[in-house]
């Protein structure tokens, strides 16, 4: 099984909205991200949590708090987003080797967000 | 700091062709480089994944290449299909752990 499931596949919210976004492998993958993805630009990189601890945050504004709650979920809260915000949101997982981040990437379907 | 190239941006082929796809990396010092496609508004499938000690990886029609030295990296696809069309998207695992994405191949096979 090489799969990445996230939730909902799609999310419209307001400016002043609390939402969160879901994602769940089963892989025993110990490293899991976030990226964010513009119309016809490639990802970039939000956040890398690494054995259920954040170990990279690409300067991301404050109002996207991601959470790893076990080794399988990552969740990102969204709140008080602006309407530049709008993109996919990827989250993705992969293995480590010898506590490093460096196995295969696997990605889930994405998240579209649209804030108005 | 890691920059990836990506060339050609958009390539349109006749079905049947077989067709190779080009991506550079400035820094050498890699991990490993992954190739994924994707398709219009849907998340990123893994391809194939070349370890920096790695010649080449196959499976099925597809084949990648890697020559670390010289920062460059092909995905050759035999005989192409229409359901190929997609974009390509080569990253690359530097020293820092990070995966840094090329801007993509739009690739569009006719029938």
């Amino acid at each position: 099984d090489t799969e990445v499931t996230q939730t909902p596949k799609h999310l419209v919210m307001g400016m002043t909205n609390k939402k969160s976004l879901k994602c769940e492998q089963h892989m025993g993958h110990r490293a899991m991200y976030w990226y964010k993805q513009k119309a016809k630009k490639p990802p970039e990189l939000m956040f890398v949590y690494s054995y259920e601890k954040l170990s990279i945050n690409e300067s991301v504004p404050s109002r996207f708090s991601p959470e790893c709650p076990n080794s399988s979920l990552l969740n990102l809260h969204l709140h008080a987003l602006q309407p530049e915000d709008s993109a996919l949101y990827l989250c993705a997982s992969s293995q480590t080797r010898a506590g490093l981040n460096t196995g295969e990437l696997f990605f889930g379907e994405g998240s579209r967000l649209t804030v108005l | 700091k890691q920059e990836v190239t990506q060339i050609p941006a958009a390539l349109s082929v006749p079905e049947g062709e077989n067709l190779v796809l080009n991506c550079s990396f400035t820094d050498s010092a890699i991990y490993n480089l992954q190739w994924f496609r994707q398709d219009p508004g849907k998340g990123l499938t893994s391809l194939l994944l070349i370890q920096s000690s790695q010649r080449e990886q196959t499976s099925g029609r597809l084949n990648a290449s890697l020559d670390k030295s010289s920062g460059r990296s092909t995905l050759y696809i035999a005989a192409s299909q229409p359901g190929d069309s997609a974009t390509y998207l080569c990253a690359v695992r530097g020293s820092n752990y990070k995966l840094t994405f090329g801007k993509g191949t739009l690739l569009t096979v006719n029938p």
